[in-house]
């Protein structure tokens, strides 16, 4: 069935560094990748989002990429602030009435 | 616009009962999507519903029902409670459908079976 792993479960990185997290998707016909940022106790919120006819996206300090061939796509965050800890996960849809499948989630930490 | 609702925010049940959760999306979406989020697995689909029908749903067991109202709201049944259902469901709602565009969570139901 439909799968995305998404690596690494937790990651530390200096603020003001960048932070990477990477995920892959088995099935080669979805065309939807959202990302969610849920920080502590709140509801996860959409940050970026990208469909399969595009390969990168940019909204300020965050990017996503899309490699199709190889069915992986990862966020970038660049000068990472504090405001950015949170857990954001990763997720693949085929189509706008398919179900969508969640990666389980990246616990990122900024460290002062 | 307000927000996704979803009522009760704790529940508290104990095992072989069941369970009714509700969620009132933003007005004007259609669309409604359950998921269970646990600390372990993250966020797992349940299912979709849209104008009423139910579009897909998850690889959960048939304990797991829903329904969606002509308002758009919906309502998630889990009957035959067991220990692992303890957890926090979400409900987002969007326009077209979980991949269509952005869906907007509700702040959960926090489940605990005891």
């Amino acid at each position: 069935g439909e799968n995305v792993e998404q690596h690494p479960s937790t990651l530390s990185v200096q603020e003001g560094d960048s932070a990477v997290i990477k995920c892959t998707y088995s099935d080669s016909a979805s065309n939807y990748f959202p990302w969610y940022k849920q920080e502590l106790g709140k509801r996860p919120q959409l940050i970026i989002d990208i469909r399969s006819n595009v390969g990168e996206k940019k909204d300020q300090r965050i990017a996503v990429t899309l490699n199709k061939t190889a069915k992986h796509f990862s966020l970038h965050i660049t000068e990472t602030q504090p405001e950015d800890s949170a857990v954001y996960f990763c997720a693949a849809t085929l189509n706008r009435d398919d179900k969508i499948i969640f990666g389980k989630g990246t616990r990122l930490h900024i460290l002062p | 616009k307000a927000g996704v609702t979803q009522t009760p925010r704790y529940l508290i049940k104990t095992r072989g009962q069941q369970v009714t959760l509700s969620c009132s999306p933003i007005s004007g979406h259609r669309s409604v999507s359950w998921y269970q989020q646990t600390p372990g697995q993250g966020l797992q689909f349940l299912f979709e519903y849209f104008s009423e029908t139910q579009r897909n749903k998850g690889n959960f067991p048939g304990r797991f029902s829903g329904r969606q109202f002509s308002n758009s709201r919906s309502e998630m049944n889990v009957s035959t409670l067991e220990l692992g259902d303890s957890a926090l469901y979400l409900c987002a709602s969007s326009k077209t459908g979980t991949g269509g565009g952005e869906q907007f969570f509700g702040p959960g139901t926090r489940l605990t079976v005891l």
